[in-house]
């Protein structure tokens, strides 16, 4: 069964604006971790959030990760048309790596 | 250079053909994973491998059957495709259960 879902499902926004997306998960995790996939093309690793951690970034992109609501933030400032692509939260909750995805947000950032 | 690589890219074949997805990594991971993405975008895992030994194995017809002849090679091999296996196939690798994994380019799978 599906682990993750992101919030919104699609987003449009200009380039320089900040995209965020949220990720909600059912049961408890090891790690969360945030991936990117341009269309028709395989998944890239963004973040990986570990559950004892609250916040992470790396580059233009910030992660939050709240254990205790089950839930995780993927933001993306001064976003350029390059980061058009779908977002996919991935959670593991089990000990052998087994990584459950949400269905993605698809973001779509015009010039 | 390449971290996870698939061969082929592309599968065209018939219903009721037996097929293979090839899978390296060449980043001295120890486990490997294929993971299935369905038209709507949504991600499966199907099964790991530990060091060549089989960890997951999540409730896939058994025409799907993975072989991991080494620590950088998993290949998926399906019999008797059928329609529905229609999908793009994804291979990933992690160094351990729990660190990231890294995701190949995929092999979009059409059954006719």
């Amino acid at each position: 069964s599906q682990q993750g879902e992101e919030d919104p499902q699609a987003l449009s926004i200009q380039e320089g604006e900040n995209a965020t997306m949220n990720c909600s998960y059912k049961t408890s995790i090891n790690n969360l971790q945030w991936y990117r996939q341009n269309s028709g093309r395989g998944l890239v690793h963004l973040i990986l959030i570990r559950s004892n951690e609250r916040e992470k970034h790396s580059g233009r992109l910030r992660v939050t990760l709240d254990t205790s609501k089950k839930s995780s933030s993927l933001l993306i400032t001064a976003s350029r048309a390059a980061d058009t692509a779908s977002y996919f939260c991935a959670t593991d909750g089990d000990s052998w790596g087994k990584l459950q995805f949400g269905a993605g947000t698809q973001v779509v950032v015009t010039p | 250079d390449t971290a996870v690589s698939q061969t082929p890219k592309y599968l065209v074949t018939q219903m009721g053909n037996d097929k293979s997805i090839k899978c390296e990594q060449n980043l001295g991971h120890d486990t490997m994973y294929w993971y299935k993405q369905d038209s709507k975008k949504f991600l499966k895992i199907m099964f790991s491998y530990n060091n060549k030994e089989l960890i997951i194995n999540e409730t896939v017809p058994n025409r799907f059957s993975p072989k991991s002849p080494d620590k950088a090679h998993l290949n998926l091999h399906i019999n008797s495709l059928e329609l529905g296996d229609s999908a793009v196939y994804f291979c990933a690798s992690s160094q351990g259960r729990l660190d990231t994994q890294y995701f190949g380019p995929g092999t979009r799978l059409t059954v006719l």
